[in-house]
C-alpha cells in the first residue's frame, strides 16, 4: 500500500491551454474521487468513479472538464480551454467498496494558469 | 442539500495547552458520517478522526476527541497536549452512508491552527 499518488504536482499553463492530471488510487480501491480546492476553502466534490463508471458529476464540473478511469485502476482529469478561474488545487481520493471506510487522500496537483 | 460550518477562521494554541475547534452541520437525513481532516502546510490531507451519528459515545483518538452533539448538529474537535505538529488546516466534514450513494464527503471551510512554543 503505497497510498494515492497524483501527477504531476504543480503545473502552471496558459489560458487557453489543455492540461491533463492523473491519479493512482491505492490498489483494489474500488471508489475514487476528485475534488477542487481553492485557496483558504475546502475541498469541494467534483466527480466519483466506482470501477470504470463515472457515477456523479458536480455542477462544477462544466464542459470543459472530463474525467475517466478506464479499467477501473488510474483517473484522468483533464481540462480543456484553461480559464484563470481554474486555478486551484486538484485532490484525488480513493476507498474501498463497502460502509465505514475514510476516503484517503493524494498529494493533489496544484494548477496555476497565467 | 447537506452544509458544513467553520466558523473560526483561525486559531491560535500555546503548546501543552488545549483547543477547541468548532464545527456545525445541517442535514436532514439520519445515518451520516463525521470526520475532522488534518492538512499540514504543502502536504496531503489525512483524517485525524471519525464519528457515526448513529454512535451516542463520542469518538476518541490519543489526544484528540470529539463532542458530538446530534440534536444540536454539532461535531467539535478538542485537541489536548497541543504539540507544534498540531499546527495545520483543521476540515470539519460530513458523509451521507446510503447504500448506493457515492459518500463524497462534504467539507467547511476549515480552520487554520497555529501552535505557539
Amino acid at each position: 500500500d503505497t497510498g494515492v499518488s497524483q501527477d504531476p504536482r504543480h503545473k502552471i499553463t496558459k489560458r487557453g491551454q489543455n492540461v491533463t492530471f492523473r491519479c493512482d488510487p491505492i490498489s483494489e480501491h474500488n471508489r475514487l474521487y476528485w475534488y477542487r480546492q481553492t485557496l483558504g476553502q475546502g475541498p469541494e466534490f467534483l466527480t466519483y468513479f466506482q470501477n470504470e463508471a463515472q457515477l456523479e458529476k458536480s455542477r462544477l464540473l462544466s464542459d470543459r472538464f472530463s474525467a475517466e478511469r478506464p479499467k477501473g485502476s488510474f483517473s484522468t482529469l483533464e481540462i480543456q480551454r484553461t480559464e484563470q478561474g481554474d486555478s486551484a488545487m486538484y485532490l484525488c481520493a480513493s476507498r474501498p467498496l463497502g460502509g465505514g471506510y475514510e476516503q484517503y487522500f493524494g498529494p493533489g496537483t496544484r494548477l496555476t494558469v497565467t | 442539500a447537506q452544509t458544513v460550518t467553520q466558523s473560526q477562521p483561525e486559531m491560535s494554541v500555546q503548546e501543552a495547552e488545549t483547543v477547541t475547534l468548532s464545527c456545525t452541520y445541517d442535514t436532514s437525513e439520519s445515518d451520516y458520517y463525521l470526520f475532522w481532516y488534518k492538512q499540514p502546510p504543502s502536504r496531503q490531507m489525512i483524517l485525524v478522526i471519525r464519528q457515526e451519528a448513529y454512535k451516542q459515545q463520542n469518538a476518541t483518538e490519543n489526544r484528540f476527541s470529539v463532542n458530538f452533539q446530534k440534536a444540536a448538529k454539532s461535531f467539535s474537535l478538542k485537541i489536548s497536549d497541543s504539540q507544534l505538529g498540531d499546527a495545520a488546516m483543521y476540515f470539519c466534514a460530513y458523509r451521507l452512508e446510503v447504500p448506493g450513494a457515492n459518500s463524497k464527503l462534504t467539507f467547511g471551510k476549515g480552520i487554520t491552527l497555529s501552535v505557539r512554543p
